[in-house]
């Protein structure tokens, strides 16, 4: 089946400090890729939609300029947290989809980050 | 905007007993429904995905039904087991650059 790994899994950084996630589909080639940020006892929201070679769709509410996400290859995305705070400690998950949409969406195992 | 809500928000069952979920999505111009399972602190699995024009989809010991006029869709598991204890999320994908909109889950429990 389709598997998605992040890096790293776990990551705890300074306040002030940039962090990078990064997102990579294994085995296929990845059309869309999708960031998540989830917080304690709380469901999936949707930060930002990643197409390879063009720039990211944030959703409403999320600071383009403090999570960058480069999309380079059809296998790689990054989520860059710049100027972490502690109130962006949180558990960032990606996925990504190799069809249309409406395609299932395989997800990578997550990614918690705490900003101390 | 699409909201989605499961209820209940935590279920805890014997071994062995048949079970329920419910989902509800607000907008029910949906592209497909999807039910996931994540354990605590890693990502998700994805179980099962119903198309707009289905009704139901089946996997081993879970059935999954779809009933877009009404908002709603339900994740059936039958003969629970210690290894079910996750928690369960439901998302509604309206098709829209496949954006999917998560319910807020069901954590249940199986106990021996």
């Amino acid at each position: 089946g389709a598997v998605v790994s992040q890096h790293p899994s776990r990551v705890i950084c300074k306040s002030g400090t940039s962090v990078k996630i990064e997102c990579r589909s294994l085995d296929f080639q990845a059309t869309t890729m999708f960031w998540y940020r989830q917080f304690p006892k709380q469901s999936l929201m949707l930060m930002a939609t990643s197409n390879e070679g063009s720039k990211a769709t944030y959703e409403q509410g999320v600071e383009k300029d403090k999570f960058l996400i480069n999309h380079a290859s059809l296998t790689l995305s990054t989520l860059t947290v710049t100027s972490a705070h502690p109130e962006d400690s949180s558990f960032y998950i990606c996925s990504a989809t190799l069809g249309p949409p409406g395609d299932t969406q395989y997800f990578g195992p997550g990614t918690r980050l705490t900003v101390l | 905007k699409q909201e989605v809500t499961q209820i209940p928000a935590a279920l805890s069952v014997p071994e062995g007993e048949n079970l329920v979920l419910n989902c509800s999505f607000t907008d029910s111009a949906i592209y497909n429904l999807q039910w996931f399972r994540q354990d605590p602190g890693k990502g998700l699995t994805s179980l099962l995905l119903i198309q707009s024009s289905q009704r139901e989809q089946t996997s081993g010991r879970l059935n999954a039904s779809l009933d877009k006029s009404s908002g709603r869709s339900t994740l059936y598991i039958a003969a629970s087991q210690p290894g079910d204890s996750a928690t369960y999320l439901c998302a509604a994908d309206t098709g829209t650059a496949s954006k999917l909109t998560f319910g807020t889950g069901t954590r249940l429990q199986v106990t021996l």
